[in-house]
Parts: C-alpha cells; structure tokens; sequence
C-alpha cells in the first residue's frame, strides 16, 4: 500500500480564519514533505520533516505552520492568509534508500482564499 | 546544482500514435529520476522511475523511459496513445542535498486527439 491521505479535499477560507491540512501514511515512511501547486505549474516544495523534525523551510511565510505530532501525521496550519496563497496543497512522503527511493503524493487539498 | 528541463509544454497526439515527452536533466551526482502523471485536480501518481540498474524502465499504463547518460535525458514513450492518457506530466529528480526533495520540470500537457 501507497497510500498518502489528505484531508480536507476542499477548503475555501477568509483571511482572518484559522485552519487546518492534514496528512498521513502508514507506510512506515520517516521523511514527510508539503509542496505548493499553482495552476499549470511544478509543486515547489515548502517543507521537509525528516524523523519528525523539521529539516528545511525554504523561506515561507509565517502564517503557514507546519507541524509533525508523529512519524505517521504532518499538518499544515494556517492564518491569516493572503487570496495568492489559493493553491493546491500536496503532501508527499518519502521511502528513502537505494533503488526504492520514491515519493509519493497525496491527492492534495484544493485551498481557496477569499 | 540539479535541474530538468521538459521540451513542450503541451503536446498533441492522436489516438493510437507514438507518445514522446521530453526529459534532459542536469546533474553532478549519479540522478534518481522520475515520471509523474497529474490528472485534473487531483495529486501527482508516479508512473516509472530510474534509480540504479536496467536503463530502461517499465511504468504503469504502458509508459517506459530510457535513462541515457551520455545525452542526459530520460524521455517518456508509449506505443500507442489512449484518450485516458490525458494529462499532465512531470519529470522530476531527486536533490539529495535538500532534503531529498524533487526538483521538478515544467510539465508537459499531454492532449489526445480522438
């Protein structure tokens, strides 16, 4: 099993709310990442936790808050955000080593930014 | 530093003929390439990827890609394309100095003509 879930699928919120993404696998993978998708565009990467801890943060704003309870949940809390931050949000786990080397991606949830 | 370049941002087959997305990478460190397919609005599924070993590589869906160094590409073919390969896709390779994160190309919008 391959399976990266991700909830919720839709999430339409204002600039004041608070909310949540969350994550999980149980695939007994130890390196968690989130990635940002604009329209007909690459996911760039956001995040990586390895072992649960955070390992890179490639300069996003604070009001995206990753956190990792456990080796098998990621989320992403937000506030405050900004109607360009409407995206699709993937998360990704990773199966590290040699030939089995392979990420592999939730369905994503589609934010919206009023 | 690793990257990837796709050839085509869209291209359009008909159904039955020859599928050919273009890869070239860039790399200083033996790569980990790999194909993602991106259906509308939802995650990315990995069709092949090339890690170590046999340099051409079966996918799911009838998808292969050879991995050849000399030119430093790994181009996606399939025989005969299916009106359900429509979508997008995308190569990508693994940055081990980031986290193991995957640096993606551009993306190719795959069109098919009935």
């Amino acid at each position: 099993d391959t399976e990266v879930t991700q909830t919720p699928k839709h999430l339409v919120m204002g600039m004041t709310n608070k909310k949540s993404l969350k994550c999980e696998q149980h695939m007994g993978h130890r390196a968690m990442y989130w990635y940002k998708q604009k329209a007909k565009k690459p996911p760039e990467l956001m995040f990586v936790y390895s072992y649960e801890k955070l390992s890179i943060n490639e300069s996003v704003p604070s009001r995206f808050s990753p956190e990792c309870p456990n080796s098998s949940l990621l989320n992403l809390h937000l506030h405050a955000l900004q109607p360009e931050d409407s995206a699709l949000y993937l998360c990704a786990s990773r199966k590290e080593g040699g030939r089995t080397d392979t990420q592999y991606f939730g369905p994503g949830t589609r934010l919206t930014v009023l | 530093a690793q990257s990837v370049t796709q050839l085509g941002s869209h291209v359009s087959v008909s159904e039955g003929a020859l599928v050919l997305l273009r890869c070239n990478y860039s790399s200083s460190v033996p790569p980990y390439l790999f194909w993602y397919v991106q259906y509308p609005n939802q995650g990315l599924q990995l069709l092949l990827k090339y890690t170590t070993g046999a340099t051409l590589v079966k996918g799911i869906n009838g998808f292969e890609a050879e991995f050849k160094k000399s030119e430093t590409s790994f181009h996606l073919t399939k025989p005969s394309a299916h009106m359900s390969d429509a979508a997008e896709y995308f190569c990508a390779v693994t940055d081990y100095n980031q986290g193991g994160k995957l640096i993606f190309g551009q993306g190719t919008e795959l069109s098919v003509k009935p």
